[in-house]
């Protein structure tokens, strides 16, 4: 099945300093890769959508210029978030669409997550 | 803006009950209407899916109905092991715009007990 990796699964850094976290997906194409953030007992929150070749698309109320998606092939889209704080502590989710797949049935295949903890 | 609500967790049960785990939701338009699950320690995966109206989506012994007439969807399963103990996310995608994303309902914690 369909595989989609990220890399660190997990990171402590101290604050202010920026951590660039990575997805890839292993054995398919995607043009089309989402970035997520899962607080603790809660639900998913799309952060943003990471387009190969041109500038992501990012949900009300995420700062693009804290964010930074980079999505430079059909396999790897990295977020990176700058001058990180504590209140960036979570856990980070991205998920990748087959591009074989037809959009109406849109499977997004889901990465492990990277948990980032900012002291 | 498109919705999903799903029933609060957590459900604690027995080895072989049976499981029910509500969700509906509010769309326009037609939505795809999914079910992922998350064990502990790894990422989500799709445990299954319908596209239309009255399809039924199952795996693993899970299914669930697209109720267009109730705007449901809800998780079920007969008898439930407790390799089944994770959190169920209903979600529905949301083709209105560019991003054909993913709306997420809140999760629900499922701990099967032998």
């Amino acid at each position: 099945g369909a595989v989609v990796s990220q890399h660190p699964s997990w990171v402590i850094c101290k604050s202010g300093t920026s951590v660039k976290i990575e997805c890839r997906s292993l054995d398919f194409q995607a043009t089309t890769m989402f970035w997520y953030r899962q607080f603790p007992k809660q639900s998913l929150m799309l952060m943003a959508t990471s387009n190969e070749g041109s500038k992501a698309t990012y949900e009300q109320g995420v700062e693009k210029d804290k964010f930074l998606i980079n999505h430079a092939s059909l396999t790897l889209s990295t977020l990176t978030v700058t001058s990180a704080h504590p209140e960036d502590s979570s856990f980070y989710i991205c998920s990748a669409r087959d591009d074989s797949g037809a959009i109406s049935t849109d499977t997004q295949y889901f990465g492990p997550g990277t948990r980032l903890t900012v002291l | 803006g498109d919705s999903v609500t799903q029933m609060e967790g957590p459900v604690t049960l027995s080895e072989e009950a049976f499981l029910t785990i509500n969700c509906t939701y509010t769309a326009t338009g037609y939505p795809s209407l999914f079910w992922y699950v998350q064990y502990p320690g790894e990422g989500l995966q799709l445990l299954l899916k319908a596209t239309k109206a009255d399809d039924k989506g199952s795996n693993k012994g899970f299914e669930a109905t697209y109720r267009k007439e109730t705007t449901s969807f809800h998780l079920e399963k007969g008898s439930v092991q407790v390799s089944d103990s994770a959190v169920y996310f209903c979600a529905l995608g949301d083709y209105g715009g560019a991003t054909n994303k993913l709306i997420f309902g809140t999760g629900t914690l499922l701990a099967v007990q032998p």
